[in-house]
């Protein structure tokens, strides 16, 4: 059984700080990574994937990959009130179904 | 405007009364999947399908059936509802499984079932 890990928080940090988000997984076989945002009661919007050992940018959000470690990361630069949310980590490998995690509730204080 | 869309938004029915819940996109995708979400268990896969006539079961298949006859549609059906599954349920959809972008998920607002 594919598990994927995460905090389920809450995560609470300051307007204009950096939020750090955690993520296991247990096969070592996935590929593919995924950070997904929801807000209560709505669908999951995708943040951004990788794929590849490191980092990736997009914005204020960066996602950082450690396959060897088997964890992924999201941090979020100079945090919002918008960005309070439940954010949930899936991962697949290739041709396999996406697991997600239980996700990690960020709390954005102004 | 590219979509997943899925009906009814809300609907509350009663134990063994069979129902559907309809889920439809419009960008070509092959791949389609059905989730539950439920507090403190997370998303959790009933049924996914790789393409027309190909479906296979997820992680909580029981109760549950699906049928793509058609590549747009994924229809989820409860043939005698459970007040067990009362859950928020969700339609995905994605290019193809495959490595990086094209697996990317893209989901319907969900539909919120009541089974008393």
């Amino acid at each position: 059984q594919k598990e994927v890990e995460q905090n389920s928080g809450p995560l609470s940090v300051p307007e204009g700080a950096i939020a750090s988000l955690n993520c296991t997984y247990s096969d070592r076989g996935s590929q593919s990574f995924f950070w997904y945002r929801q807000y209560s009661g709505k669908s999951p919007e995708l943040i951004m994937f990788i794929y590849s050992n490191g980092d990736k940018e997009d914005g204020r959000f960066t996602a950082q990959l450690n396959k060897a470690s088997q964890y992924v990361s999201l941090l979020i630069r100079d945090s919002q009130p918008s960005d309070s949310a439940t954010y949930l980590c899936a991962v697949t490998g290739g041709y396999s179904t996406l697991t997600f995690g239980k996700g990690t509730m960020l709390l954005v204080s102004p | 405007e590219a979509q997943v869309t899925q009906n009814p938004r809300y609907l509350i029915t009663v134990t063994g009364k069979k129902l559907t819940v309809t889920c439809s996109q419009n960008m070509n995708h092959e791949y389609m999947s059905w989730y539950r979400q439920d507090p403190g268990l997370g998303l959790r896969q009933i049924y996914y399908s790789m393409n027309v006539e190909v479906t296979d079961k997820g992680d909580v298949p029981e109760g549950y059936k699906v049928s793509r006859k058609e590549k747009r549609n994924f229809p989820l059906i409860l043939e005698s509802p459970s007040p067990n599954q009362t859950s928020l349920y969700f339609c995905a959809s994605s290019i193809t499984p495959g490595q990086g972008a094209k697996e990317t998920q893209y989901f319907g607002p969900g539909t919120r079932l009541l089974v008393l």
